[in-house]
């Protein structure tokens, strides 16, 4: 059973950083297409990064050079390292797999973690 | 940039069918796949059609996505709608770097 879970959000002060991470299970993270999505409160659903299966990485316009996204095929494990926090990064992130190693799309979805960016 | 733009909400009766939109603002929607993502309050998002017209194991085939080329959208489909349909219901496709982009969201009622 694919399996994907959310660790590491909080309260954090602007300006702060933050390590979010995505344990999963089921399958293996390094063969598929891993995103980060988050959802500010009462908004929609907005795309924040990338990694391939090759590794190559992509991030939005709003976090370049703030958020690194990374992978440890050791423990199968997602990460998100956040930096230089602001207000509007405050949201729930989830992080996604792809439907078959090949698409640049979530298809499995974390249950997310809530990160809070505030004084 | 590329922007995806879903009506804000629809609401239809238990037992109709109803179709939620999904614009792209340019470009040509067919020339990429588009995904379809149910979120009921207090949850994840859950896929309900990949690959413009692909439904996951486990979702009815009440639910079915189309494509439309001449007006540049695509529509998500539910017929026969049951109360347990209320909820968000997001596209996804792709801007001109291949990001992945949604559209705003669209609230069904089933009332």
């Amino acid at each position: 059973e694919v399996q994907l879970v959310e660790s590491g959000g909080g309260l954090i002060q602007p300006g702060g950083s933050l390590r979010l991470s995505c344990e999963v299970s089921g399958f293996t993270a390094s063969r598929n297409y891993m995103s980060w999505v988050r959802q500010a409160p009462g908004k929609g659903l907005d795309w924040v990064s990338i990694i391939y299966s090759g590794g190559s990485t992509y991030y939005a316009d709003s976090v370049r050079g703030r958020f690194t996204i990374s992978r440890d095929d050791s423990k199968n494990t997602l990460y998100l390292q956040m930096k230089s926090l602001r207000a509007e990064d405050t949201a729930v992130y989830y992080c996604a797999r792809d439907f078959d190693g090949s698409g640049n799309y979530p298809y499995y979805w974390g249950q997310g973690t809530l990160v809070t960016v505030s004084s | 940039n590329f922007m995806l733009t879903q009506p804000h909400s629809v609401s239809e009766s238990p037992g109709k069918t109803v179709t939620i939109s999904c614009t792209g603002s340019s470009g040509s929607i067919a020339s990429n796949y588009v995904q379809w993502y149910q979120q009921r309050p207090g949850s994840a998002p859950t896929t309900v059609i990949y690959e413009d017209n692909q439904r996951p194991s486990g979702v009815p085939d009440r639910f079915s996505g189309s494509i439309d080329s001449s007006s540049n959208s695509a529509s998500l489909i539910i017929s026969g709608l049951k109360t347990e349909d209320e909820a968000d219901y997001y596209c996804q496709s792709y801007d001109s770097s291949n990001h992945q982009v949604f559209g705003g969201g669209t609230k069904l009622t089933v009332l």
